[in-house]
């Protein structure tokens, strides 16, 4: 069945570590996106890319960094530069970045503070 | 920028109707979605409007009127499973979506 896998499904950072959530999709779609989920927030984009080798910050990319070697493939790291990581991180996918088909999201990695 | 307000809680009775609401703000519209996101677990697809008027989807319908930025999601014969946070998300021109905070829908018997 084609879809989106995160991982690791739940993830601890200790102080100072960089941890990366691994995002696969196999739905042959050109864009993917990262979001944040905080309590109450709603939805908040990281980074996003429309196309493989290119991508773009979005409304809180600061602390965080991303890759985009393979289409399969949307890696996010998030730095020890995000003083606040803990949160629900969805990773979704679309067919093109610049039309109206719906996103298509992963089920979450909840990443907390040790 | 945008804007987009949902009501942040609702409560609706097992069988009834219920209309969630989404006012938004932004420059070139280019389409408004409907998600709906159950506590702990992944946004699903729930609706697309981009031109205005009523798309009906079974038991939910979702209305857009672009004149006024608004749009609401209609869930008739409600049931328990329909418990969850629905989510309003905005494009505009070219940029990703844009989501509201969501509305957290609890249905009681």
């Amino acid at each position: 069945d084609g879809g989106i896998t995160q991982s690791p499904k739940y993830l601890f950072r200790k102080e100072g570590q960089n941890v990366t959530l691994s995002c696969e999709q196999n739905l042959n779609h050109d864009a993917m996106y990262w979001y944040r989920q905080d309590p109450g927030q709603g939805l908040r984009l990281i980074y996003y890319s429309q196309i493989v080798n290119d991508f773009q910050k979005g409304d809180i990319a600061e602390g965080y960094s991303v890759s985009r070697e393979k289409k399969e493939s949307f890696p996010l790291t998030v730095t020890s530069a995000q003083k606040n990581p803990t949160a629900f991180y969805l990773c979704a996918s679309s067919i093109g970045g610049n039309d109206n088909q719906p996103q298509h999201f992963g089920d979450g990695t909840r990443l907390s503070i040790l | 920028g945008q804007n987009i307000d949902q009501p942040t809680e609702m409560t609706a009775t097992e069988g009834a109707i219920v209309q969630i609401n989404c006012t938004y703000q932004t420059s070139g519209f280019n389409g408004l979605f409907w998600y709906q996101q159950h506590a702990g677990e992944a946004p699903t697809f729930l609706s697309y409007n981009v031109l205005d008027g009523l798309e009906e989807k079974g038991r939910f319908s979702s209305f857009l009127s672009r004149s006024k930025g608004y749009s609401y999601l209609l869930l008739k014969e409600l049931q328990m499973k329909d418990s969850a946070s629905y989510l309003c998300a905005v494009r505009a021109g070219n940029t990703p979506l844009v989501f509201g905070k969501g509305t957290r829908l609890s249905v009681i018997a």
